[in-house]
């Protein structure tokens, strides 16, 4: 079992629908990554979180310490939001070392 | 404020050459690392260090070699490249804990 899981895999939406991506992680964490990567382009920092919530923009990221879980939500989302987001997390102990998710492809269609 | 700055884009090899890609960064970063990106999966990491003068391996290290003699340099050499190697590579640079982060543009290798 991977030690962070993503769903789902693949999401497709009609533009303006708001979107959540998950991320779960069995390990403790001292800190979670959001990163976005758009097809055959570079992979960009979203978010770091520790705890709570985060906004920029219409993305949102949450954090749920105590269950291991953490969401990406997309508000009113647009054909460039087309990418695949990824979860990665600092685990304790780890050497600064970042666990990975397999990453979620996400198409929005106009 | 250049961030990371990664070379060559491209580069196509024949099996047994020896080739490295250069990776520099300009916001005093101690940790940096290196990935490789395969088709449909994650990034897997090859080497990484957490200062000038350390480094440590990953999860895929064979045929790769890497040296941090400066805190702006991490090149990654490959030995004697192989197909298997034929993949696309990133750098990233970060200060953990703090939410820097920050990628390469990649860096698309083919090995014939």
């Amino acid at each position: 079992k991977n030690e962070v899981e993503q769903s789902p895999q693949n999401l497709t939406a009609q533009e303006g629908e708001f979107i959540t991506i998950n991320c779960s992680y069995s390990v403790g964490i001292s800190a979670l990554h959001w990163l976005q990567q758009h097809p055959g382009g570079g992979i960009v920092s979203l978010f770091m979180l520790s705890s709570g919530k985060k906004k920029h923009g219409r993305l949102i990221a949450t954090i749920n310490i105590q269950e291991k879980h953490s969401s990406l939500h997309i508000t009113a989302s647009h054909p460039r939001d087309s990418a695949v987001y990824i979860c990665a997390v600092e685990a304790q102990d780890s050497n600064y070392q970042l666990i990975w998710g397999a990453g979620t492809k996400l198409i929005i269609k106009p | 404020n250049a961030g990371v700055t990664q070379t060559p884009k491209f580069q196509v090899l024949k099996t047994g050459q020896s080739m490295t890609l250069q990776c520099a960064q300009d916001m005093n970063h101690e940790y940096m690392s290196w990935y490789r990106q395969d088709p449909g999966m994650g990034l897997r990491l090859i080497h990484y260090s957490v200062g000038a003068g350390i480094t440590d391996q990953g999860e895929v290290p064979n045929g790769y070699n890497v040296s941090r003699s400066t805190t702006e340099d991490f090149p990654l050499r490959l030995l004697s490249a192989a197909p298997s190697q034929t993949s696309v590579y990133f750098c990233a640079s970060s200060r953990p804990g703090t939410g820097e982060l920050f990628f390469g543009e990649g860096s698309r290798l083919t090995v014939l």
